[in-house]
């Protein structure tokens, strides 16, 4: 696609509930990247995809964090037992190669919310 | 670990003002810096990336230098318009993962018609 596209949007979760984000790269891009941003705060890391290898997965907070890329292209970020604290701005971000020489293509990013 | 500043925190301007923000980071094992724009409701959008130490790029008004001695880069804006109104983000890298940006908390911009 044009962009990267990142589903849903909103989302509004109780306190317990799972939640799964997904995200659909640029086609081709091989590098795939998650990204938290608490409210006031710059993006912070979470991991890295090269291909469907997740290299770094350092930033996840907690292990109720989970990421997957199986098939090299589409990413799901899975959350369990959402905390109040998950509440932020997720975003996904693609490149064509690894390393940072080139500049991310984000998403819009997803806004979850745990009440 | 890198630890990325950004200054002022918010800043309100005239149409037609020129403007500029501030980046620190750690000069240490530096690898890149990238600046992204990200306007209420859109996605972050890919301003400059930058490596060597002097570097200068600009993209229509918007400018960018980069002194990775002393480990500082600014953004400078010529002409403000009220589209300029955004978020601006700075993100360093380092050797040991070239990948991973690490982001300062953001310059945001007002700019008032």
């Amino acid at each position: 696609g044009a962009g990267v596209s990142q589903s849903p949007r909103y989302k509004v979760a109780k306190r317990g509930q799972d939640v799964a984000l997904r995200c659909d790269p640029i086609s081709g891009h091989v590098s795939l990247f998650w990204y938290q941003q608490a409210l006031g705060q710059g993006p912070e890391f979470l991991t890295y995809f090269q291909n469907e290898a997740q290299l770094d997965k350092s930033g996840l907070p907690s292990d109720r964090f989970f990421a997957e890329r199986p098939e090299g292209s589409v990413s799901t970020l899975k959350i369990q037992r959402t905390q109040q604290e998950d509440s932020a701005v997720y975003l996904c971000a693609s490149s064509l190669e690894a390393g940072a020489n080139y500049g991310y293509t984000f998403g819009s990013g997803t806004r979850l919310t745990v009440v | 670990i890198l630890n990325v500043e950004q200054s002022p925190q918010s800043l309100h301007v005239q149409e037609g003002d020129s403007t500029n923000f501030t980046c620190s980071f750690p000069s240490s094992n530096f690898y890149a810096l990238h600046w992204y724009r990200w306007e209420t409701a859109k996605s972050p959008e890919a301003l400059f990336v930058m490596t060597l130490n002097g570097d200068e790029k600009k993209k229509g008004r918007i400018s960018a230098t980069l002194n990775t001695k002393e480990g500082y880069s600014y953004l400078y804006i010529k002409g403000s318009q009220p589209e300029d109104s955004a978020t601006y983000l700075c993100a360093s890298s380092d050797w040991d993962s070239s990948y991973k940006l690490i982001f300062g908390s953001g310059t945001r911009l007002l700019v008032r018609p």
